[in-house]
């Protein structure tokens, strides 16, 4: 089992639909990240938390850490958000999710 | 600089041959990785420097592979004889402790 489990393993979306993404992990972490990867490969980090909830544009992250628990939120979805999401916790080093692989069609 | 800077930005080699990449990691991040991303795979780890700290080699899938890093700043990948499960994207990104990382874009090596 991995350490970092992601779902859904892929989403298809609406414009303009309200979209989330989890992670659930299973060891101690000091802060957790959300990162988007476009196609090509570019890494762009969105987020990083040790608690409670952050906020940037359309984007919204939220953490439990007593649960073990992140969810990513795309409010307003646009094509433009298509992307590979990927949930990763920091235990001295990244330990990724699989990634989410996000498609909003017009 | 600004961001972090990776060379080549492509490789392509011909398998049993050795392979450089570099890093340039932010001014001042003392914490640098190396990953890799094989095609239509997760992210993988490979090897983490802090400070002046050992290194933590526990993802280097091999003896061919290895990383050494001056100080603070730049640092060097080095596969030697490849083969062509090592073709990859290789991704550095550095960190100031345990703050957000800045990924570079990444050498993609290809063995042939």
């Amino acid at each position: 089992k991995n350490e970092v489990e992601q779902s859904p393993q892929n989403l298809t979306a609406q414009e303009g639909e309200f979209i989330t993404i989890n992670c659930s992990y299973s060891v101690g972490i000091s802060a957790l990240h959300w990162l988007q990867q476009h196609p090509g490969g570019g890494i762009v980090s969105l987020f990083m938390l040790s608690s409670g909830k952050k906020k940037h544009g359309r984007l919204i992250a939220t953490i439990n850490i007593q649960e073990k628990h992140s969810s990513l939120h795309i409010t307003a979805s646009h094509p433009r958000d298509s992307a590979v999401y990927i949930c990763a916790v920091n235990k001295n080093k990244l330990i990724f999710g699989t990634g989410t692989l996000l498609a909003v069609q017009p | 600089g600004a961001g972090v800077s990776q060379s080549p930005s492509n490789k392509v080699t011909e398998k049993g041959k050795d392979v450089e990449l570099r890093c340039d990691p932010i001014s001042g991040h003392t914490a640098l990785y190396w990953y890799r991303q094989r095609l239509g795979q997760g992210l993988e780890f490979l090897i983490y420097f802090q400070g002046n700290s050992a290194p933590d080699k526990s993802g280097l899938p091999s003896d061919r592979f290895s990383a050494e890093r001056t100080g603070e700043s730049v640092s060097t990948l080095t596969i030697q004889r490849t083969q062509q499960e090592d073709s990859a994207v290789y991704l550095c990104a550095s960190s100031l402790g345990d703050s957000g990382y800045t990924f570079g874009s990444g050498t993609r090596l290809t063995v042939v």
